[in-house]
């Protein structure tokens, strides 16, 4: 089965820029999709087509996705943005869809 | 907008629960509707979809055969039937609005006891 794969962490401190991978084979011809849960509360749309941005959602938020890889990049993180990220996306039929295994963003 | 789960609850393994999904604030029967749970622990897992007048369903590989996705447009509403549940469902269950997951409720608890 199709597989999405994101580190399980990644930490920075307050104002520097924190970057997120996403891995699959698909993801050059399927979108990714990108959702920041935060504890105790429903995941939330942060990116949608690979990059772009809900309204909202701040602009230091962004997209982009080179070959298999797709990146959600924070610049001048805040510690409000911690919590968990995941990328999302179809297989290549595009009836099956896959999270990556999320990734822990600390900042401080 | 916005979507509103019932129906989680305590049930043994084996059993049976059925999932329900208000739907308000937008024309319900022009989107694509999805399931998604996370189990404790776990990261988020899509469950299964639903086009906008239910002739296409996909589900996951682990709960094909065991779950039903439906909707009731009339009523604003969809539905996810488990059955043959597993201590693995165990999970908090959303529903999202679109496949691509633009909007989402608050969830609903699913505790599958052995």
């Amino acid at each position: 089965s199709y597989e999405l794969t994101q580190p399980p962490s990644v930490s920075v401190s307050p104002g520097q820029t924190a970057r997120i991978t996403c891995s699959g084979d698909a993801l050059p011809k399927k979108y990714a999709y990108w959702y920041q849960q935060k504890s105790g509360q429903a995941p939330a749309l942060v990116i949608y087509e690979g990059s772009k941005r809900p309204s909202g959602i701040p602009d230091r938020f962004s997209g982009s996705t080179s070959g298999t890889v797709a990146t959600l990049t924070i610049s001048g993180a805040q510690v409000e943005d911690e919590g968990d990220f995941y990328c999302y996306s179809a297989d290549s039929s595009g009836n099956h869809w896959v999270f990556g295994g999320g990734t822990k963003l600390t900042v401080l | 907008v916005q979507l509103v789960e019932s129906g989680g609850g305590l049930v043994q393994r084996g059993g049976s629960l059925r999932l329900s999904c208000a739907a308000s604030g937008f024309t319900f029967s022009g989107f694509w509707m999805s399931w998604v749970r996370r189990a404790p622990g776990k990261g988020l897992e899509w469950v299964a979809n639903i086009n906008q007048d239910g002739s296409e369903k996909y589900y996951v590989d682990s709960v094909e055969g065991r779950f039903t996705v439906s909707r009731d447009n009339a009523k604003n509403s969809l539905y996810l039937q488990m059955n043959s549940l597993r201590a693995e469902d165990t999970a908090v269950y959303y529903c999202a609005r679109g496949a691509y997951l633009y909007v989402w409720g608050q969830g609903t608890t699913v505790t599958v006891s052995s």
